[in-house]
C-alpha cells in the first residue's frame, strides 16, 4: 500500500492558479471516481474540499476544482488567496477495499 | 452541531494495548460508515481502518495495522472504537475519527466530518 504521489510543494502568486497532482494506479485513482481532496492548516483537522473527483461540498469556494485523467487526479485552485497557503492531501478508494492518501503538498502563496 | 470527539489516547509502552473511543453527535450515526485516520508528528495523513454503517458487513484495515487493530461501533451509543494491540513505536500519531459522507455506504468515500484527534505515544 504505497501512498499516492503528490509533489511536496507548489507555489503561486496571489490571483494566479496552481494545480496539485495526485498520481496513483489503475487499482486506485484510475479505477474509481472516489478521489477526494483535503485542506489541512497546521494544528487543525483536515477539511474536505473536493469529493468524487470534482464535486465541492457546500461552503467550499468555487475557486477550488478537481479533475482526473487516467491514473492522475488534480486539484486546481484559481484566484489564489493568502488563506490558501497550507497543506493539501488527496485520497482514493482502492481495489483492495482500502483507502490511500497522498503524501501531501505544501502550497505557498508568494 | 455535527461533532466527533475522540478520547483514550495517551502514553503506552511498546507491546501494550490501548482503546480509542469516538463519540458522535449531530447526525444519524448508524446511517454512515466511520473511519480512523492517523497522522504521525510532522508527517502526512495515513488511513487506518473503516467500518460500514451496519457494522459487520464491511470492515477494512491498512496493512500496517492488520492483525493488531480492531475497529468496532456501538450504534446504540453513537460511538466508534479502535482497539489497538501489540503497539509499536511507529504507531505514535494523532488519531482522528472521521465520518464517511455516503449515506448507508460501505466505506471508501470522502471523509466529511473530522474530530480534533487523540494523541497516542508509544514509547518505553
Amino acid at each position: 500500500q504505497s501512498a499516492l504521489t503528490q509533489p511536496p510543494s507548489v507555489s503561486g502568486s496571489p490571483g494566479q492558479s496552481v494545480t496539485i497532482s495526485c498520481t496513483g494506479s489503475s487499482s486506485d485513482v484510475g479505477g474509481y471516481n472516489r478521489v477526494s481532496w483535503y485542506q489541512q492548516p497546521p494544528g487543525t483537522a483536515p477539511k474536505l474540499m473536493i469529493f468524487e473527483v470534482r464535486h465541492r461540498p457546500s461552503g467550499v469556494p468555487d475557486r477550488f476544482s478537481g479533475s482526473k485523467s487516467g491514473n492522475t487526479a488534480s486539484l486546481t485552485i484559481s484566484g489564489l488567496q493568502a488563506e490558501d497557503d497550507t497543506n493539501y492531501y488527496c485520497s482514493s478508494y482502492t481495489s483492495t477495499n482500502t483507502v490511500l492518501f497522498g503524501g501531501g503538498t505544501k502550497l505557498t502563496v508568494l | 452541531e455535527v461533532q466527533l470527539v475522540e478520547s483514550g489516547g495517551g502514553l503506552v509502552q511498546p507491546g501494550r494495548s490501548l482503546r480509542l473511543s469516538c463519540a458522535a453527535s449531530g447526525f444519524t450515526f448508524d446511517d454512515y460508515a466511520m473511519h480512523w485516520v492517523r497522522q504521525a508528528p510532522g508527517k502526512g495523513l495515513e488511513w487506518v481502518s473503516y467500518i460500514s454503517w451496519n457494522s459487520g458487513s464491511n470492515i477494512a484495515y491498512a496493512d500496517s495495522v492488520k492483525g493488531r487493530f480492531t475497529i468496532s461501533r456501538d450504534n446504540a451509543k453513537n460511538s466508534l472504537y479502535l482497539q489497538m494491540n501489540s503497539l509499536r513505536t511507529e504507531d505514535t500519531a494523532l488519531y482522528y475519527c472521521t465520518k464517511d459522507q455516503e449515506y448507508r455506504g460501505y466505506g471508501g468515500d470522502a471523509l466529511d466530518i473530522w474530530g480534533q484527534g487523540t494523541m497516542v505515544i508509544v514509547s518505553s
